[in-house]
């Protein structure tokens, strides 16, 4: 089936410590999306990438990193420099023309991370 | 820019009873709208989405969602809850061009009283 993957479902993290959370969809899409989600805040966009090789800061891009080496595979790294990083982190693909939005955004089932 | 705002953080309804779940949204055109829902620790999955054609549009699981331009809504029914309709539903805003970014409320908890 076609679909979104994240992993792991559960992360935990140490003071001072990066960690990598993994998302890879196989729906052949062009965009994807990084989001965390805070209860009572809904969802707030970190990065987001068009093509591959590029990317955009979304609203709270600040203590995060991501990359797109690959159409199917948009890691996002949690840098020390995030100091509230506990969380619930979305993944979502988007096959869309460059003309048009209308097009629904598809998610992942999310990593939950946690500080130690 | 564009924004949405969902009343109630908070809705219960009986089993059987209609569901209403608010969104007003503010933009500077007509927008594409959409309504998710989410499950416990899951991702979100798409109800609906209003692109510019018919005003009403119906989902999947029985949900509806009427497009209101003179009230700038979009608000999500459902004539009979069941109890798996327990979930978290979001309303989002997106401008009608290119390249333009997805814009979420803040969510409102839908709980299904037996």
């Amino acid at each position: 089936d076609g679909g979104i993957t994240q992993s792991p479902k559960y992360l935990f993290r140490k003071e001072g410590q990066n960690v990598t959370l993994s998302c890879e969809q196989n729906l052949n899409h062009d965009a994807m999306y990084w989001y965390r989600q805070d209860p009572g805040q809904g969802l707030r966009l970190i990065y987001y990438s068009q093509i591959v090789n590029d990317f955009q800061k979304g609203d709270i891009a600040e203590g995060y990193s991501v990359s797109r080496e690959k159409k199917e595979s948009f890691p996002l790294t949690v840098t020390s420099a995030q100091k509230n990083p506990t969380a619930f982190y979305l993944c979502a693909s988007e096959g869309r023309d460059s003309s048009q939005s209308n097009q629904p955004q598809h998610f992942g089932d999310g990593t939950r991370l946690s500080i130690l | 820019a564009q924004s949405v705002t969902q009343l109630g953080s908070h809705v219960s309804v009986s089993e059987g009873a209609l569901v209403l779940l608010r969104c007003n949204y503010s933009s500077s055109v007509p927008p594409y709208l959409f309504w998710y829902v989410q499950y416990p620790n899951q991702g979100l999955q798409l109800l609906l989405k209003y692109t510019s054609a018919a005003t009403l549009v119906k989902g999947i699981n029985g949900f509806e969602a009427e497009f209101k331009k003179s009230e700038t809504s979009f608000h999500l029914t459902k004539p009979s809850a069941h109890m798996s309709d327990a979930a978290e539903y979001f309303c989002a805003v997106r401008l009608p061009f290119g390249n333009e970014k997805l814009t979420f409320g803040t969510g409102t908890r839908l709980t299904i009283i037996p």
